[in-house]
């Protein structure tokens, strides 16, 4: 079954505005991480945030984790063209040595 | 630097017909090795993972299989192929031991089962 699920399903904004994609799970976990997968190809990491952290960032990217309403928010400042990709987030469960990913966001980046 | 290869790339194959998917990674040694399947335009299904040699655990019952005969070696089986079969198949490592980490990611191996 998929832990976190991602929301929006699909996002299209302008370049240079910000992005902001939410993730919500179900129980306790060890870490939360955000994927970003362009179309055919592997998923590529880009931040992990543990669960004792509330927020991390990485670059144009912020991350919040929220345990106590079991979500996420992964935002992108500044979109560009090439940030058009799927996000994913990924949780790992209290004692569990995998990752559960959710259904993913379709984000475009118009020019 | 570590790299993980991914093979084949495409295939198609005939309902009922077997298949081998390999993953091999370089440069690490004992890593974590998983195998993920993502149907289209969806999320991925962990399918199978491995913390060692021989180890192997399941999660979704199904008509396939998968053995970890080397450290860095991955093989994805299966002696008959259904339809829905059919997707993308993704094999990742990580060097996690008391939890999982960044998972690294080959470039997938598309399947479609006519």
């Amino acid at each position: 079954s998929q832990q976190g699920e991602e929301d929006p399903q699909a996002l299209s904004i302008q370049e240079g505005e910000n992005a902001t994609m939410n993730c919500s799970y179900k129980t306790s976990i060890n870490n939360l991480q955000w994927y970003r997968q362009n179309s055919g190809r592997g998923l590529v990491h880009l931040i992990l945030i543990r669960s004792n952290e509330r927020e991390k960032h990485s670059g144009r990217l912020r991350v919040t984790l929220d345990t106590s309403k079991k979500s996420s928010s992964l935002l992108i400042t500044a979109s560009r063209a090439a940030d058009t990709a799927s996000y994913f987030c990924a949780t790992e469960r209290l004692g569990a040595q995998k990752l559960v990913f959710g259904q993913g966001t379709r984000l475009t980046i118009n020019p | 630097s570590q790299t993980i290869h991914q093979w084949p790339a495409t295939l198609v194959q005939p309902v009922g017909s077997p298949l081998s998917l390999e993953c091999t990674v370089e440069g690490t040694s004992n890593p974590n090795l998983y195998w993920y399947r993502q149907a289209a335009g969806r999320g991925l299904q962990l399918l199978f993972y491995s913390v060692g040699i021989g180890q192997i655990s399941s999660e979704v019952p199904q008509n396939l299989s998968a053995s970890r005969p080397q450290d860095r070696q991955f093989i994805l089986s299966s002696k008959k192929l259904l339809l829905s079969d059919s997707g993308f198949y993704l094999c990742a490592w990580s060097l996690g031991r008391t939890y999982t980490g960044e998972l690294f990611f080959g470039e997938g191996s598309r399947l479609t089962v006519l």
